[in-house]
């Protein structure tokens, strides 16, 4: 079966240390990887990609995601933590399965602490 | 832009009562989702659209129909609602140009709540 797995719900850092959240994928085929950010009462804003190219992909608000094609995996970095990135983070990979299937990890919770 | 607006923001319903939430985009994408988000489980996909007047089924379509029959519209129905469809739900709309590399826009999230 398919699955995107984030293996940890809450991850708790300092401000200014760097952050990493990790996603691992267990799917057929060359998926697309997507990082989506989720604030307190709102829809998930998207934060970055990993398409094909380079396997170090930037994206908004300073973050950063490294593919890793034998690992399976597409952790999401940043350098500098900040308390305003406090947040739920989505994990998503997209198949091709006649209309684009994207399937969702469970979500990490990011807790900066200033 | 707008981008994704969905209406209503919360709902109370009855078990057994129906109802339709709206989901209207204007960037003009072809492809158009439902989704549940229930805690611990992620993004659930209910029903997606490639196009006008398509839809097809996702992982959870069970209890709910939809119907887009204008590009920018996508409407999720609950015929008769069950304590379990109790969810916040999510619209998203994505451009069907680069295949599936595209991000997804998400709309607000409706909270429902059937009791």
């Amino acid at each position: 079966a398919q699955s995107v797995a984030q293996p940890e719900d809450q991850v708790n850092v300092a401000e200014g240390n760097p952050l990493t959240v990790k996603c691992t994928y267990s799917v057929s085929g060359n998926p697309y990887l997507f990082w989506y950010v989720q604030y307190p009462n709102r829809g998930l804003q998207f934060l970055l990609k990993y398409i094909t190219g380079d396997n170090l992909v930037k994206g908004s608000y300073g973050f950063e995601a490294e593919f890793n094609k034998s690992q399976t995996s597409f952790h999401l970095k940043k350098p500098s933590a900040l308390v305003s990135d406090s947040a739920l983070y989505f994990c998503a990979v997209r198949v091709h399965t006649g209309g684009f299937k994207t399937i969702f990890g469970a979500g990490t919770r990011l807790f900066v602490k200033a | 832009n707008a981008g994704v607006t969905q209406t209503p923001k919360f709902r109370v319903l009855k078990t057994g009562q129906s109802m339709t939430l709206l989901c209207a985009q204007d960037m003009n994408h072809e492809y158009m989702y439902w989704y549940r988000q229930d805690p611990g489980m992620g993004l659930r996909l209910i029903h997606y659209s490639v196009g006008e007047g398509t839809t097809a089924k996702g992982e959870v379509p069970d209890g709910y129909n939809v119907s887009r029959l204008k590009k920018q519209n996508f409407l999720l129905g609950l015929e008769s609602a069950a304590p379990s469809q109790t969810s916040v739900y999510f619209c998203a709309s994505s451009s069907g140009t680069s295949g599936g590399a595209n991000e997804q826009f998400f709309g607000p999230g409706t909270r429902l709540t059937v009791l």
